[in-house]
C-alpha cells in the first residue's frame, strides 16, 4: 500500500485557519486521498476525500498538488471542537475490497489554543 | 439518526472466556468492517464484509471470527480471548460505491 507522511503534531489558535500537510509520494493513479479525524474518546469521523481536483465541503477543503504527491487539509476557522488526530489515508478506487480497507497511520494531533 | 452502534462499550473479561461484540448499522450499508486500535500502532483492520454471507480477513485476523447473516449486523467473536487482544475496537460501515466510512463509538476490551 502507498504510504503517507504527516507531522506528528500541530498547534493552531482558535478561529485561525489550519493547514494540515500530507505527503504521499508513492501514490498510484487509482488512489483516492481520504482524511478522517478522531476526536478524543470517539471513533474516526470522515472529513473529506479527493482524487485529483481540490474539494470543498462543509467541514474542510482539500488541496491536492498537481503531481498528487502531496495534499493539504484546510480547516478555515479552527474551533476547540476541531482538536483531534487527523489521518491522511490512501485508498484504492470506490468499489471492491481495495476501497474498503483504510490503513491508518499515526496521523497529526491538532491542538487548538483558545 | 444514521449510526453505527456497538455493544458493549466496555468489557473486562478473563483469558479463554468466549465473548461477542455486536455491531449494528441502520443505513442499509453493504460493507462492514472491524478495526482494533492500539497505542503506537494506529487502527488495523481485523475482518471486513462486502455483503451478507461474504467476509474476508483484514490485516490482523488471528484470534477473531465474524459472521454476516444479516445486512445490518456484523458481530466480532473472540472464541478464546487472550491478553494481547486487549484493545479498543471499532466497527465501521460503508455504502457500496461511496468513499465515506461511518465508525461506531468503540468497545474497550480488557482481557486479564
Amino acid at each position: 500500500d502507498a504510504k503517507t507522511t504527516q507531522p506528528n503534531s500541530m498547534e493552531s489558535n482558535e478561529e485561525e485557519p489550519v493547514h494540515l500537510p500530507c505527503n504521499h509520494s508513492t501514490i498510484s493513479g487509482t488512489d483516492y486521498i481520504h482524511w478522517y479525524r478522531q476526536l478524543p474518546s470517539q471513533g474516526p469521523e470522515y472529513v473529506i476525500h479527493g482524487l485529483t481536483s481540490n474539494v470543498n465541503n462543509r467541514m474542510a477543503s482539500l488541496a491536492i498538488a498537481e503531481d498528487r504527491k502531496s495534499s493539504t487539509l484546510i480547516l478555515h476557522r479552527a474551533t476547540l471542537r476541531d482538536a483531534a488526530v487527523y489521518y491522511c489515508i490512501l485508498s484504492m478506487g470506490v468499489s471492491g475490497a481495495g476501497s474498503y480497507q483504510l490503513t491508518f497511520g499515526k496521523g497529526t494531533k491538532l491542538s487548538v489554543i483558545p | 439518526e444514521a449510526q453505527v452502534t456497538q455493544n458493549p462499550r466496555y468489557l473486562i473479561t478473563v483469558t479463554g472466556k468466549k465473548l461477542t461484540v455486536t455491531c449494528s448499522q441502520n443505513m442499509n450499508h453493504e460493507y462492514m468492517s472491524w478495526y482494533r486500535q492500539d497505542p503506537g500502532l494506529g487502527l488495523r483492520q481485523i475482518y471486513y464484509s462486502m455483503n451478507v454471507e461474504v467476509t474476508d480477513k483484514g490485516d490482523v485476523p488471528e484470534g477473531y471470527k465474524v459472521s454476516r447473516k444479516e445486512k445490518r449486523n456484523f458481530p466480532l467473536i473472540l472464541e478464546s480471548p487472550s491478553p494481547n487482544q486487549t484493545s479498543l475496537y471499532f466497527c465501521a460501515s460503508k455504502r457500496q460505491g461511496a468513499n465515506e466510512q461511518y465508525f461506531g463509538p468503540g468497545t474497550r476490551l480488557t482481557v486479564t
